[in-house]
């Protein structure tokens, strides 16, 4: 069936230091992978996206990876900021005529100062 | 601010009521997702709509319906409420079809249901 896992579910980090999540896919044919944040009651937001034509992207302090035949892809951020304390959701697209995102349960980022 | 728009922003209701919430997407956007959002559940897909027609439907209730109107915005309506459907009800516009294009959130619509 359609499955995302994702771990950790909570992460704590001190200011500075890096941050990774991690998340498993159950449909082989998914080709797509967004990653959103959520501060407390406001609306999940993109903040980065991998397709499945490519390895690695990153865009200043976020990276993410995706290794297809493991089916699994990570989130990596660097040099944490108190900011970027939120919950992390990742999500994969399924494969059909559908954008239809499935996500992960999400990870609580901690970032102390 | 994503351009999507939804409301009302809170709605307050009892079991067994029936209650519409609305969506609008982002000025060129032709597809639009329905997301529930509990605490215990993540966010769960519940029914994506392309340019007015019904692509996916995911763990829908029967209770719950939907539909995209020829000026593209949507309406998510909930029926014999249950204290399970309090929860908070995203709606995500894209450009297309949807297939690797970046889903956009709106504010969300908190259902809170007595």
């Amino acid at each position: 069936g359609e499955n995302v896992e994702q771990h950790p579910s909570t992460l704590s980090v001190q200011e500075g230091d890096s941050a990774v999540i991690k998340c498993t896919y159950s449909d082989s044919a998914s080709n797509y992978f967004p990653w959103y944040k959520q501060e407390l009651g406001k609306r999940p937001q993109l903040i980065i996206d991998i397709r499945s034509n490519v390895g690695e992207k990153k865009d200043q302090r976020i990276a993410v990876t995706l290794n297809k035949t493991a089916k699994h892809f990570s989130l990596h951020i660097t040099e944490t900021q108190p900011e970027d304390s939120a919950v992390y959701f990742c999500a994969a697209r399924i494969s059909g005529n559908t954008g239809k995102l499935i996500f992960g349960q999400g990870t609580t980022l901690q970032v102390k100062p | 601010d994503s351009g999507v728009t939804q409301t009302p922003k809170h709605l307050i209701t009892a079991t067994g009521q029936r209650v519409t919430l609305r969506c609008s997407p982002r000025s060129g956007d032709l597809s639009v997702y329905w997301y529930q959002q509990s605490l215990d559940q993540g966010l769960q897909f519940l029914i994506h709509y392309y340019n007015g027609e019904e692509r996916a439907k995911g763990n829908i209730l029967e209770r719950f319906s939907a539909q995209q109107f020829p000026d593209l915005h949507s309406e998510l309506n909930l029926s014999s409420l249950e204290l399970g459907d309090s929860a908070l009800y995203f709606c995500a516009s894209s450009r297309a079809g949807g297939f690797t294009d970046t889903q956009y959130f709106g504010p969300g619509t908190r259902l809170t249901v007595l």
